[in-house]
């Protein structure tokens, strides 16, 4: 069956860092969505992509889509203490469910 | 506020016991979809509904059950309950039962099984 991952599993950075998380697909993907769930809170949507190659940008995060729409990736540029949480990739296939890939951990020290 | 509520949000059980967890999607969302986080675990996809029928099945276990009612809320029974399912159970919805809708989760419910 269809599955997603994503590196790293965990990531600690200084305040001001960057931070890359990726996602990777098994089969080819019909769109990919990037949610994040605070500690103790619940995921909350980022960004849908849907277009081999595609590149958005929300302020200081920047998301891809892979040109063979099997990889995403997302970029946060100088982190900050709010940017803390698990960011969550899901793998949409036409005709069947989102899979949800295992998440990255991202702590940010001050 | 995403408009998904969830209720109870804290729950605690005995082993054994039946529980039933509550979701009412937003206004106008046709669709649910119940997920199970265990602790520090991702999102097990359950099952989902559309607009009051099984859209899609995951990895939902025989002793789980869940409905959509014709006012769109759903109920997730959780019956036979063992230790292991202890885990936080989230429901979302979306406008429609496409891959390509935004999901609004809720607060979720944080079950304990003692």
């Amino acid at each position: 069956g269809q599955q997603v991952m994503q590196i790293p599993q965990y990531q600690h950075v200084q305040e001001g860092e960057d931070f890359t998380t990726y996602c990777n697909s098994s089969t080819t993907l019909s769109n990919i969505q990037w949610y994040k769930q605070r500690p103790g809170g619940h995921p909350v949507f980022l960004i849908q992509l849907v277009k081999s190659g595609e590149v958005k940008k929300q302020k200081r995060l920047t998301f891809q889509f892979g040109e063979a729409k099997k990889n995403s990736s997302l970029h946060i540029t100088a982190t900050q203490t709010t940017d803390v949480g698990t960011y969550f990739c899901a793998g949409g296939l036409r005709g069947q469910n989102f899979v949800f890939g295992p998440g990255t951990r991202l702590s940010v020290l001050p | 506020d995403s408009g998904v509520t969830q209720t109870p949000k804290h729950l605690i059980t005995a082993t054994g016991q039946r529980v039933t967890l509550r979701c009412s999607p937003r206004s106008g969302d046709l669709s649910v979809y119940w997920y199970q986080q265990s602790l520090d675990q991702g999102l097990q996809f359950l099952i989902q509904y559309y607009n009051g029928e099984e859209r899609a099945k995951g990895n939902i276990l025989e002793r789980f059950s869940a409905q959509q009612f014709p006012d769109l809320h759903s109920e997730l029974n959780l019956s036979s309950l063992e230790l292991g399912d202890s885990a936080l159970y989230f429901c979302a919805s979306s406008a429609e039962g496409r891959v390509d809708t935004e999901a609004f989760f809720g607060q979720g419910t944080r079950l304990t099984v003692v």
